[in-house]
């Protein structure tokens, strides 16, 4: 069975850091497509990232510069290192793997809020 | 970038209307086009995948279809349980772009 949890949310300050990880089983995330994708109060839903299973990296414009994506291949886990975090970056963040273009599996959401 | 323009933003339908969502891309997108349910407080769900394909367990009251870059899910007959956000998403290239949701509520 599939299963993707997020864990790293929480409060922080306006330009602060915070790292999120998406510990996945039941597949390989080395051999997948991953994105986070988020939602912010009141707003619809926003890709984020994908790192492919080349290890190519795409970001939104609104977080290129800021977000790092990235994976341990050995404890099989998608990581987002967000820097520079700003009051709108407020969210839901979820992993979800990319199968044929789709994405079938999420994960739980982690909740990041950005505030002084 | 590729827009994604979803309307309407909100629908007020009973159970066991039929009802339907459209999107719009702002460029071919090809056959990239997915459709998700989502509830508060839970992930998106995914319906649709490749603009018609039924997703595994999702109900056949479901389906998706296209003209030219239109498309458009339909709900046959609502059920107490569909009443949720929709999204339409375009998945041809990043960013990866959404429609910006449907909210369907009960009439």
């Amino acid at each position: 069975e599939v299963q993707l949890v997020e864990s790293g949310g929480g409060l922080v300050q306006p330009g602060g850091s915070l790292r999120l990880s998406c510990a996945a089983s039941g597949f390989t995330v080395s051999s997948s497509f991953m994105s986070w994708v988020r939602l912010a109060p009141g707003k619809g839903l926003e890709w984020v990232s994908m790192l492919d299973s080349d290890g190519r990296a795409n970001y939104a414009d609104s977080v290129r510069g800021r977000f790092t994506i990235s994976r341990d291949n050995s404890k099989n886990v998608l990581h987002l290192q967000m820097n520079s975090l700003r009051a709108e970056d407020t969210a839901i963040y979820y992993c979800a793997r990319d199968q044929s273009s789709s994405w079938n599996d999420w994960g739980q959401g982690a909740l990041v809020t950005v505030s002084s | 970038d590729i827009q994604m323009t979803q309307s309407p933003s909100s629908l007020s339908a009973s159970v066991g209307d039929r009802v339907t969502i459209t999107c719009r891309a702002s460029r071919i997108i090809r056959s990239h086009l997915n459709w998700y349910q989502q509830k508060p407080g839970k992930a998106p769900k995914l319906l649709i995948y490749s603009i018609s394909n039924l997703q595994s367990g999702v109900p056949s009251r479901f389906s998706g279809s296209e003209s030219g870059t239109d498309f458009t899910l339909t709900i046959s007959s609502l059920q107490p349980e569909d009443f949720a956000t929709y999204y339409c998403q375009q998945s041809y290239s990043t960013p990866f772009t959404f429609g910006q949701g449907t909210r369907l509520e009960i009439k």
